[in-house]
């Protein structure tokens, strides 16, 4: 059911850390590929939209690109802190479909 | 701006009994979708809907759930019998037919509660 999946799916590293991962998808079916933060017991909080090959978005210390290409996007969060513990979910919108599984960051203190 | 609305905040039910989710979807969308997270795990899908009817279902979504647009205004999720293991934070959203740009928009989520 899934055509776009998540790695890792879970993730802990120290405040400060820096770190990335990774959302794939089919890039022969491709429409905008959309990134969310969702932290538990809050609704989802859209973070970028990305429709072209080599886009690169950037919010504060979290920055994505995509390479439609390949069918990969990266999420990067620079200098982690606690409060970007999260789940972040990307979704290949156009494919009437749901999101990746999701990374499930935890920073630690 | 138009946003999702789910009702109520916060249910809680005892084992076996049903439940009914509400959601009232941005008006202009076509796309519908459930979601859940049980407390410390990661995002389920559910399910989604279009054209009044299911387009793709997880295999949580079991004969014990059901949805429906009764009204051309409501979405529902049904619990027909509800678990312990149903508990969870259940989201509802929705997306505009033919943009593809356009993020799903979430309402606020139901807390379930199974006692």
């Amino acid at each position: 059911i899934l055509n776009v999946e998540q790695s890792p799916q879970s993730l802990h590293v120290q405040e400060g850390d820096s770190t990335n991962f990774t959302c794939s998808f089919p890039s022969s079916n491709f429409y905008a590929l959309h990134w969310y933060r969702w932290e538990t017991a809050k609704s989802p909080e859209a973070l970028f939209v990305m429709t072209l090959n080599g886009d690169e978005k950037k919010k504060g210390r979290i920055s994505a690109t995509l390479n439609t290409k390949e069918g990969y996007s990266y999420l990067y969060i620079k200098g982690s802190q606690p409060e970007d513990s999260a789940t972040y979910l990307c979704d290949n919108a156009g494919n009437m479909l749901t999101f990746g599984g999701g990374t499930r960051l935890m920073v630690k203190p | 701006e138009p946003e999702v609305t789910q009702t109520p905040s916060h249910q809680v039910t005892q084992m076996g009994q049903e439940v009914i989710l509400r959601c009232v979807p941005i008006s202009n969308h076509l796309y519908f979708y459930w979601y859940r997270q049980i407390l410390g795990q990661k995002v389920e899908f559910l399910v989604s809907f279009y054209n009044n009817e299911i387009s793709e279902k997880s295999e949580i979504f079991d004969d014990q759930f059901s949805v429906e647009r009764p009204d051309g205004s409501n979405f529902t999720l049904k619990i027909r019998s509800t678990k312990l293991e149903d508990s969870a934070m259940y989201f509802c959203a929705s997306r505009e037919y033919g943009t593809p740009n356009s993020p799903l928009h979430f309402g606020n989520g139901t807390r379930l509660t199974v006692t």
